[in-house]
């Protein structure tokens, strides 16, 4: 079965760190890039970052540069997103997506079940 | 940056025709992808380069793209089908991915 599954989540006070981790199974990780998107509460959905299959091309939102960092490890059939300088704003459900990818990125045919982020003092 | 603008709200009756439009500026020269999402679950894609249905997605969900405004139609709506919805792209002039508003489909 191919599955995400998210972890790391959690509250932590503003500036504070935190990272999360996608766990994949069920298809050849290292062949797909791979995405974070996130939903704040009551809130639509918002890309965050994505990554190519050897990591060597790296995307973000402009809200999260300088911030946060997605990272992969291939061997471990992994994806990360380390959150740096976390702020209010940043609280949201983060989930893990698996990207379709023709001429350039296209949808996210899998998704994980979501990992919570709260920031607040 | 890229828009993409969505009804916040669409309501039909059980055996009748959804159709929940994303308006973006000439979006016909773009993929668009729709995900379908339940209270409290992930997104689900139900539809992706504009028309192509990933497996297990009913034939009642269907797609079209043209001009300013790309549209998901779900024809035979049964209660099950009530759920937000997003339309996607990705936007090479910023190398991420946008996201429509939302619509909320309410079955009566």
């Amino acid at each position: 079965e191919v599955q995400l599954v998210e972890s790391g989540g959690g509250l932590v006070q503003p500036g504070g760190s935190l990272r999360l981790s996608c766990a994949a199974s069920g298809f050849t990780f290292s062949s797909y890039w791979m995405s974070w998107v996130r939903q704040a509460p009551g809130k639509g959905l918002e890309w965050v970052a994505n990554i190519k299959q050897d990591g060597s091309e790296k995307y973000y939102v402009d809200s999260v540069k300088g911030r946060f960092t997605i990272s992969r490890d291939n061997a471990k059939n992994s994806l990360y997103l380390q959150m740096n300088s976390l702020r209010a704003e940043d609280t949201a459900v983060y989930y893990c997506a698996r990207v379709l990818y023709s001429s350039g990125p296209d949808a996210f045919d899998i998704w994980g079940q979501g990992t919570m982020v709260t920031v607040s003092s | 940056s890229y828009v993409l603008t969505q009804p916040p709200s669409v309501s039909v009756a059980p055996g009748k025709t959804a159709r929940i439009t994303c308006g973006g500026n000439n979006i016909g020269s773009k993929s668009v992808h729709w995900y379908q999402q339940k209270p409290g679950q992930a997104p689900v894609l139900v539809i992706y380069y504009d028309s192509d249905r990933p497996s297990g997605i009913p034939e009642r969900f269907s797609g079209s793209n043209s001009g300013n405004t790309a549209t998901l139609t779900i024809s035979r709506v049964e209660a099950g089908d009530e759920a937000d919805y997003y339309c996607q792209v990705w936007d090479s002039s910023s190398d991420g991915a946008i996201f429509g508003t939302g619509t909320k489909v309410t079955v009566l």
